[in-house]
């Protein structure tokens, strides 16, 4: 069974740029969920993707979009960043949309300068 | 709206002594608890659930509707319970889907 795996480790923008970041679910699951978390902040809920459609999404602008794939991998994007976009993102997958443990990856530290 | 608070961001005790980890809730139907850990080094995982009634490490937790409160206990800490520990919630079926709403974690420190 291979876990949620996530690239990049690190990652440092500007100001106003965009970035990628990538998540692999656990083999099995068909839901993941991205959370982004703070220094010294519990993990924040940004969406939630369920066979490739979003699935439900937390309060955050709509410069941060995300993608699922047929094999269920998973990409948050961010565009124009701002400096408080600065955080640990999550990536979890789950088998099913509701009351399933969630399986966390590594995470992603971007930084934004 | 959904709310989870842990009243504790740091939380030291010696070996063998009990801890409790404070959680309490703000959810206008019947939630799902869930406490998760992180231990240094690695990955946020679940330790348990309150629908399933287990007793994972030795922790319990018992979900307080009345009190609206989900506190995680342990009779004898021990030192590799050391890590940070996040209370979450999940909401309604169909509603939500399975997005957790974490506290802002308590940093448990057990010391020898």
């Amino acid at each position: 069974e291979t876990g949620v795996t996530q690239s990049p480790t690190h990652l440092i923008k500007t100001r106003g740029q965009q970035v990628t970041l990538r998540c692999s679910s656990q083999s099995g699951h068909n839901t993941v969920s991205w959370y982004q978390q703070a220094l010294g902040q519990g993990p924040q809920f940004i969406f939630q993707y369920y066979r490739e459609e979003e699935n439900g999404r937390g309060n955050f602008p709509p410069r941060f979009s995300g993608l699922q794939f047929p094999n269920y991998s998973s990409e948050l994007n961010v565009n124009a960043l701002e400096l408080d976009d600065s955080a640990l993102y999550l990536c979890a997958s789950s088998f099913r949309t509701t009351w399933d443990e969630q399986y966390f990856g590594p995470g992603t530290r971007l930084t934004v300068t | 709206a959904q709310r989870v608070t842990q009243p504790e961001k740091l939380l030291s005790v010696f070996k063998g002594a009990p801890v409790e980890l404070k959680c309490n809730y703000s959810y206008s139907g019947s939630p799902e608890l869930f406490w998760y850990v992180q231990y240094s080094r690695q990955r946020l995982q679940l330790l348990l659930r309150h629908i399933s009634r287990e007793s994972i490490k030795g922790f319990t937790a018992d979900l307080n509707k009345g009190e609206t409160s989900f506190h995680l206990k342990k009779p004898f800490a021990q030192e590799e319970d050391s890590a940070m520990y996040y209370c979450a919630l999940s909401g309604i079926r169909g509603t939500s889907g399975s997005r957790l709403t974490f506290g802002e974690g308590t940093q448990l420190t057990v010391n020898p």
